[in-house]
């Protein structure tokens, strides 16, 4: 089945320090990949949608700056929290969706920001 | 009233049982039906997926879908301690934005 890999699975850092995620699809290209967030005994929290080659789309009240988003390439998409802050502590997870429409997202495992 | 109702649980059930769960939704445009299994600081992994009403059968897992009544379901027969999990239930339309549920914890008891 498709993998998607999520690169790193758990980052403790300082407040202020920028952190990059990367998320990357082995077995298909991804033309679309989204990026969650995750709190303790919550569902998922869709907070931007990826397209390759193109600016992200973020959902009403993630900010922007706050989390950087490239989709360079057809398998590769990273996420960078900037200047993170404790508050910013949380489960980050991306997906990728396969040119075919029809097949459902794969997600990758996801990475823990701890932030102190 | 909320796009998609799950009832969080926790579900605790012995081993052996058949293990029912359940999620309603309002979004007649929803085209696609899924569940999605969630162990404990991992992404969620695809257990099921449908487009139509009916039954779809996998191993111990059957995913039920009643378009009439907007509601799905989740079957896990023979039920392990190894299912013990938060189970999803999710949907998405031609736009490919996945609307969730707020997930089931299910546990299940040796």
């Amino acid at each position: 089945g498709a993998v998607v890999s999520q690169h790193p699975s758990w980052v403790i850092c300082k407040s202020g320090t920028s952190v990059k995620i990367e998320c990357r699809s082995l077995d298909f290209q991804a033309t679309t990949m989204f990026w969650y967030r995750q709190f303790p005994k919550q569902s998922l929290m869709l907070m931007a949608t990826s397209n390759e080659g193109s600016k992200a789309t973020y959902e009403q009240g993630v900010e922007k700056d706050k989390f950087l988003i490239n989709h360079a390439s057809l398998t590769l998409s990273t996420l960078t929290v900037t200047s993170a802050h404790p508050e910013d502590s949380s489960f980050y997870i991306c997906s990728a969706l396969d040119r075919d429409p029809h097949q459902p997202q794969h997600f990758g495992d996801g990475t823990r920001l701890s932030i102190l | 009233q909320k796009e998609v109702e799950q009832d969080p649980g926790p579900l605790s059930v012995p081993e052996g049982a058949i293990v029912s769960l359940n999620c309603t939704y309002s979004n007649s445009a929803f085209q696609y039906f899924m569940w999605y299994r969630q162990y404990s600081r991992k992404g969620p992994e695809l257990l099921m997926y449908t487009y139509s009403s009916g039954n779809k059968e996998d191993g111990r897992f059957t995913a039920q879908v009643d378009k009439s009544s907007k509601y799905i379901s989740l079957f896990i027969r023979d039920s392990q301690p190894s299912d013990s999990a938060t189970y999803l239930c999710a949907f998405y339309n031609a736009g490919n934005m996945l609307t969730f549920g707020g997930g089931t914890r299910l546990m299940v008891k040796p």
